[in-house]
């Protein structure tokens, strides 16, 4: 029974499409949040919701948005997509926002812009 | 701001061998730290944080830390490699972020290299 699920695994689209990636976790967490690896492996963070309130925003262009239609949920949308949104994309979830609380990371969504 | 620095971007030991990985951070708070593993094409998963609780952290496959304030360090090991070590690592620790949600700082990593 997977705790963290993306769909899809793999995203091979256009420059200039629209896209979304769905991410559902089943431990009970409060806290879920989006990431973004590229390919030297930097992991960075995106997002972060707390009981569906955004609570971390990075400095991520206007074309990504999230949207967490409940707790259980964290969804992420990418408009008018760029060469340079080549990545792999993680969703995490942790029991609360605590400094303390370690993160369950999803399998990743690698997304593929031609 | 928190930050880690990982030394090394690639590590490579024979099977059998120490497994040392280095980890600095720099806070200005007492830090919670962590060491996550990511294997090829997978998710990050969780060997070990510190919490405060005790200075030396000991973690899943065999892996611990040690927390050393003095040196500001949290170096992994693990006394013997195993060919199913080869991996990603990556030290961590938490930062308050601007809205004052609580955010992971991630370290570039270590690919750690088992020889048979």
């Amino acid at each position: 029974d997977t705790a963290v699920s993306q769909t899809p695994k793999y995203l091979v689209t256009q420059m200039g499409n629209d896209k979304s990636i769905k991410c559902e976790q089943n431990l009970g967490h409060d806290t879920m949040y989006w990431y973004k690896q590229d390919s030297k492996k930097f992991l960075k963070i995106m997002f972060s919701y707390n009981n569906k309130e955004l609570i971390i925003n990075e400095t991520v262009p206007n074309r990504f948005s999230p949207k967490s239609p409940d707790k259980a949920h964290l969804n992420l949308h990418i408009n008018s997509l760029e060469l340079g949104d080549s990545a792999v994309y993680f969703c995490a979830s942790s029991q609360e926002d605590r400094a303390y609380y370690e993160q369950y990371f999803g399998p990743g969504t690698r997304l593929t812009v031609t | 701001a928190q930050s880690v620095t990982q030394l090394g971007s690639h590590v490579s030991v024979s099977e059998g061998a120490l497994v040392l990985l280095r980890c600095n951070y720099s806070s200005s708070v007492p830090p919670y730290l962590f060491w996550y593993v990511q294997y090829p094409n997978q998710g990050l998963q969780l060997l070990l944080k510190y919490t405060s609780a005790a200075t030396l952290v000991k973690g899943i496959n065999g892996f611990e830390a040690e927390f050393k304030k003095s040196e500001t360090s949290f170096h992994l090991t693990k006394p013997s490699a195993h060919m199913s070590d080869a991996a990603e690592y990556f030290c961590a620790v938490s930062d308050r972020g601007a809205t004052g949600g609580f955010k992971t700082i991630f370290g570039a990593g270590t690919r750690l290299f088992v020889k048979a």
